[in-house]
């Protein structure tokens, strides 16, 4: 079964950084692209970016290029989304997703990060 | 501003037929063929319902249905059940790096 675990919920200051993981199983990691998408409370769904974890070539919408850093690494199937100065705007629940056929047809269960003072 | 627009909301009454719109506001989103719908209950992740405009993944039940035309995408939500009762997702490629774009959400309110 093809599986994307995402780490547990994190709970921040601004400023602090943060590396959240999306572990995958159940396939070749480094065959499918790893997309992440950001969704905030109660809000809708936004593309942050993608990675190919063959060789760890990314693709980042504008509006988080800089913001976010994004990594795999391929020895224990796993891709990493990380902040290196969060912000209470990142306040999100943030999930990883396997992209197939320009669709993203497994999704992680979400990690909710919350960013407060 | 997404450059995918769908309704904020649709209803209908059980075993009855839905359609949700997503309509390309943007020209540089346009001519593709990789439209795809996910469905979102609250609390849970995404759901994968439809992909490359109307193909279905294994186990996604036939009631659910994708078309296109023109600059409009529709998901057809047919026999609406209770558990219809979510968030559903428009999504799509813009520009020349294919960036994705995500429609804002309708939600589907099951009467």
């Amino acid at each position: 079964e093809v599986q994307l675990v995402q780490s547990g919920a994190e709970v921040k200051k601004p400023g602090e950084s943060l590396t959240i993981s999306c572990q995958v199983s159940g396939y070749s990691f480094s065959t499918y692209w790893i997309t992440w998408v950001r969704q905030k409370p109660g809000k809708g769904l936004e593309w942050m970016g993608r990675i190919d974890p063959s060789d760890s070539y990314t693709n980042y919408n504008p509006s988080f290029q800089g913001h976010v850093t994004m990594s795999a690494d391929n020895s224990i199937s796993t891709a990493y989304l990380q902040w290196s100065s969060l912000k209470a705007s990142d306040t999100a629940m943030y999930y990883c997703a396997k992209q197939i056929d320009r669709a993203f047809d497994i999704w992680g269960q979400g990690t909710m990060v919350t960013v407060s003072s | 501003q997404s450059a995918l627009t769908q309704p904020p909301s649709a209803s209908g009454s059980p075993g009855q037929s839905v359609t949700i719109s997503c309509t390309e506001t943007s020209s540089d989103v346009g001519g593709y063929k990789y439209v795809s719908w996910y469905q979102q209950h609250p609390g849970k992740a995404p759901k994968l319902l439809i992909y490359e405009v109307y193909k279905r993944p294994s186990g996604v039940p036939d009631r659910f249905s994708g078309s296109k035309s023109g600059d409009t995408a529709s998901l057809t939500v047919s026999g609406l059940q209770a558990e219809d009762e979510a968030d559903y997702y428009c999504m799509s490629y813009a520009g020349s790096n294919n960036f994705v774009v995500f429609g804002g959400g309708t939600k589907l309110t099951v009467l």
